[in-house]
């Protein structure tokens, strides 16, 4: 089963806006990761953060981990059509000698010109 | 390009069959990931490969499921005796040992596997 909830399950802004997507997990983690999904392409690695760290940003994306309540955020500012895609928070479990993602179901983001 | 592809990007089976699809990763890349993917859900972890050999295997993986590395490059997921619920994206991953705390993978484009 799937360790992360997105939240909401799917959203629209208009271009410009300001998206935030929330992510809620269950179990201890080493750290959270971001992906993004287009239509037709894989999941492109977004920004990591570690269980350590409570925010990081990378150009016009914004996360925000919160281990106590086991939920992390990620904020897409001054958003643009191109963002128009799916966002997964994904939870690194370690394995043996890796370590293993675990995928929420995704928020679906439009963002219309 | 000097990424993860798999092939084929889209396979059309009838229940029943076998397939089998290919993933090369990165050239450098040691670890290798499989998930699927349903439609609406977030991917799910099928089994990893470090090198040659297969380290762990999900519940999801039955018994009707087979993956390989043989030399540790390119790998192979085949299903026997396909059924509808087998219908889903696959992805492939890899990795690198020692990029750091986190491993980022990095994943192929998918097979979109329909089972009629």
């Amino acid at each position: 089963s799937q360790q992360g909830e997105e939240d909401p399950q799917a959203l629209s802004i208009q271009e410009g806006e300001n998206a935030t997507m929330n992510c809620s997990y269950k179990t201890s983690i080493n750290n959270l990761q971001w992906y993004r999904q287009n239509s037709g392409r894989g999941l492109v690695h977004l920004i990591l953060i570690r269980s350590n760290e409570r925010e990081k940003h990378s150009g016009r994306l914004r996360v925000t981990l919160d281990t106590s309540k086991k939920s992390s955020s990620l904020l897409i500012t001054a958003s643009r059509a191109a963002d128009t895609a799916s966002y997964f928070c994904a939870t690194v479990l370690r394995m043996d000698s890796s370590y293993k993602l675990i995928f929420g179901s995704g928020t679906r983001l439009l963002v219309r010109p | 390009d000097t990424g993860v592809s798999q092939d084929p990007r889209h396979k059309i089976t009838k229940r029943g069959q076998n397939v089998t699809f290919r993933c090369d990763p990165i050239s450098e890349h040691n670890r290798l990931y499989w998930y699927r993917q349903t439609l609406g859900q977030g991917p799910e972890f099928l089994t990893y490969f470090q090198n040659e050999a297969q380290l762990e295997k999900s519940r999801l993986l039955s018994d009707r499921f087979s993956a390989e590395r043989p030399k540790g490059s390119f790998s192979t997921l085949e299903i026997q005796r396909t059924e509808q619920g087998d219908s889903a994206m696959y992805l492939c991953a890899s990795s690198l040992i020692g990029q750091g705390f986190g491993d980022e993978q990095f994943f192929g484009p998918g097979t979109r596997l329909t089972v009629l």
